[in-house]
């Protein structure tokens, strides 16, 4: 089935420890976005990427960083610069411009600070 | 003032009641407006998409936009205990582009 794949689940990050969150999705879809999702604050965009080998900040990309060498693949680095990295991590993608193609999501990764 | 704001709940609701829940948003320009409902530890779905104004019916949902009076509505009719989630709304300039999301609203209907 498509879909989109997130992993891990949970994911616990050390002090000064980067970690990187993994998703892919087989929609062939060509945009794909990251969210945080703190509670009682819906989502906020970190990072998205329209197409390969390009990708734009959101509003909150401090301390987070994206690489997007593979249609299917957009990976998250939560970096020691993010300073309250605990969050629910949600990836999302989306045909932009053909037909009613709003995002589809995964089903998140939560990070936690050990 | 946030672009999308949303009643934050938590709303508690008997099984078979109607539910509203409601959004207002202060960027005229937002054409594109989704309903998503979020399980516990789960990603969102999509539950309804309209464009512009009027009313959309989907089963037992039923989105409704008013684009004068920047307000948007989910109406759950004969609501059950499987309703029980999180519902966001989000909107959009563009089709397929970036999403404003609200805070989200907590229903939960008792059996």
């Amino acid at each position: 089935d498509g879909g989109i794949t997130q992993s891990p689940k949970y994911l616990f990050r050390k002090e000064g420890q980067n970690v990187t969150l993994s998703c892919e999705q087989n929609l062939n879809h060509d945009a794909m976005y990251w969210y945080r999702q703190d509670p009682g604050q819906g989502l906020r965009l970190i990072y998205y990427s329209q197409i390969v080998n390009d990708f734009q900040k959101g509003d909150i990309a401090e301390g987070y960083s994206v690489s997007r060498e593979k249609k299917e693949s957009f990976p998250l680095t939560v970096t020691s610069a993010q300073k309250n990295p605990t969050a629910f991590y949600l990836c999302a993608s989306t045909l932009p411009g053909l037909g009613n193609q709003p995002q589809h999501f995964g089903d998140g990764t939560r990070l936690s600070i050990l | 003032q946030k672009e999308v704001e949303q009643d934050p709940g938590p709303l508690s609701v008997p099984e078979g009641a109607i539910v509203s829940l409601n959004c207002t948003y202060s960027n005229s320009a937002f054409q594109y407006f989704m309903w998503y409902r979020q399980y516990s530890r789960k990603g969102p779905e999509l539950l309804m998409y309209t464009y512009s104004s009027g009313n959309k019916e989907d089963g037992r949902f039923t989105a409704q936009v008013d684009k004068s009076s920047k307000y948007i509505s989910l109406f759950i009719r004969d609501s059950q205990p499987s309703d029980s989630a999180t519902y966001l709304c989000a909107m959009s300039v563009n089709q397929g582009g970036k999403l404003i999301f609200g805070q989200g609203t907590e229903l939960s209907v008792k059996p």
